[in-house]
């Protein structure tokens, strides 16, 4: 079973609507990171978070710790917000010293106008 | 500034050969990662420098794949007897002390 789970994996929506991404993972982490993946494109990263809540214009991300559950949200879905989303957690020391990202596998998201 | 630069941007080869991939990290980040990503998957950890050192490289898949940062910038990933499985893209970051910067990325291709 892999520590960090995404659903749905793919996801189509109508130009906007409010879109959401679950990552549910297994392990203590230190953080927990939202990246955008565009198709032939490098990672960028939307947000780092280790608790609460995070908002940069229309994405916003949540962090439940003791249900070791995050949500991205997407209000107002436009069709450039088409890209993979990943979900890539911190493992908080002594597994973490490093502070490599264990990723999820990645959500597709489709915004159709 | 610049941001994390890799090259080649692609790379095919053929099942046998030796390839290197090249990480350009953002100046002055003492670490840096190596990921894979297979296709239709999330990255994969590979290797993690601080400065020259290598401080983890439990990621690595076996002994044909080896990095090194001689000067705590500039790092290489190299792959000896590449296999058709070692096909991905193979991502490198650089972080100050929380947030990974990646780079585009070298998609390489086994033939």
């Amino acid at each position: 079973k892999n520590e960090v789970e995404q659903s749905p994996q793919n996801l189509t929506a109508q130009e906007g609507e409010f879109i959401t991404i679950n990552c549910s993972y297994s392990v203590g982490i230190s953080a927990l990171h939202w990246l955008q993946q565009h198709p032939g494109g490098g990672i960028v990263s939307l947000f780092m978070l280790s608790s609460g809540k995070k908002k940069h214009g229309r994405l916003i991300a949540t962090i439940n710790i003791q249900e070791k559950h995050s949500s991205l949200h997407i209000t107002a879905s436009h069709p450039r917000d088409s890209a993979v989303y990943i979900c890539a957690v911190i493992k908080a020391p002594p597994g973490g010293a490093t502070n490599k990202l264990i990723f999820g596998t990645g959500t597709l998201l489709a915004v159709q106008p | 500034g610049a941001g994390v630069s890799q090259t080649p941007s692609n790379k095919v080869t053929e099942k046998g050969k030796y390839v290197e991939l090249r990480c350009d990290p953002i100046s002055g980040h003492t670490a840096l990662y190596w990921y894979r990503q297979s296709l239709g998957q999330g990255p994969e950890f590979l290797i993690y420098f601080q400065g020259t050192g290598a401080a983890d490289d439990s990621g690595l898949p076996n002994d044909r794949f080896f990095a090194v940062r001689p000067e705590g910038s500039v790092s290489t990933l190299k792959i000896q007897r590449t296999e058709r499985g070692d096909s991905a893209v193979y991502l490198c970051a650089s972080s100050d002390y929380n947030e990974q910067f990646f780079g585009p990325g070298t998609r390489l291709t086994v033939l």
